[in-house]
């Protein structure tokens, strides 16, 4: 069955630095999504993105975040300059594929940032 | 605006023993809602949706949800518990006119002894 695949499963990075966050979708879907689950806190919404375009974004969704779809296969999400507070699971989801709609989404492991 | 009420934080079962999961939801309009299982270590895995078909949804592993729009509730059960369904459990729900972005619960967290 098709899957969704994020890399890294597990990133360390210095508060400041730039991180970028990978995931491969399931090929034919159409809708991507990031959410995210700080440890001990519910899976939260930041991101929609279709047609090339983000089509919903969280509050936590600000500047320093952002997403990318370079090449018709991966999706990222880059955050800027890292904060303590970005330290969290990441999860990437994808749905719908073509006269489908977008539900339901499936999701990645998830990638583990840890921002020291 | 959507919201999700887990009232269990865990769950203790003894396997070959019912389980139910307790979920709640908030919606100004009629929503699509969803069971996620997340084992340790590993993503979220779709267990069953609703989408204003049948009320009653089978999904995998033996587990189904009732959804009852009279008390906005969309309990989870299985008949008999496994030491496989240890896992953390999430109730989500999804509106068209929010996106469909997913509002997820709190969680549940199933401990199944033997």
């Amino acid at each position: 069955e098709p899957e969704v695949t994020q890399t890294p499963s597990h990133q360390v990075t210095q508060m400041g630095q730039e991180v970028i966050l990978r995931c491969v979708p399931i090929s034919n879907h159409l809708y991507f999504y990031w959410y995210r689950q700080i440890l001990g806190q519910k899976v939260e919404f930041l991101v929609s993105f279709y047609n090339n375009e983000i089509s919903e974004k969280s509050e936590i969704f600000d500047d320093q975040f952002s997403v990318e779809r370079p090449d018709g296969s991966n999706f990222t999400l880059k955050i800027r300059s890292t904060k303590l507070e970005d330290s969290a699971m990441y999860f990437c989801a994808s749905g719908g594929g073509p006269g489908q709609g977008n539900q339901p989404q499936h999701f990645g492991d998830g990638t583990r940032l840890s921002i020291l | 605006a959507q919201s999700v009420t887990q009232l269990d934080s865990h769950v203790s079962v003894s396997e070959g023993t019912p389980v139910l999961l307790r979920c709640n939801y908030s919606s100004s309009y009629s929503p699509s809602l969803f069971w996620y299982v997340q084992h340790p270590n590993k993503g979220l895995q779709l267990l069953l949706k609703y989408t204003s078909a049948a009320t009653l949804v089978k999904g995998i592993n033996g587990f189904e949800a009732e959804f009852k729009k009279s008390e906005t509730s969309f309990h989870l059960t299985k008949p008999s518990a496994h030491m496989s369904d240890a896992a953390e459990y999430f109730c989500v729900v999804s509106l068209k006119a929010a996106g469909n972005k997913l509002t997820f619960g709190g969680g549940t967290r199933v401990l199944v002894k033997p």
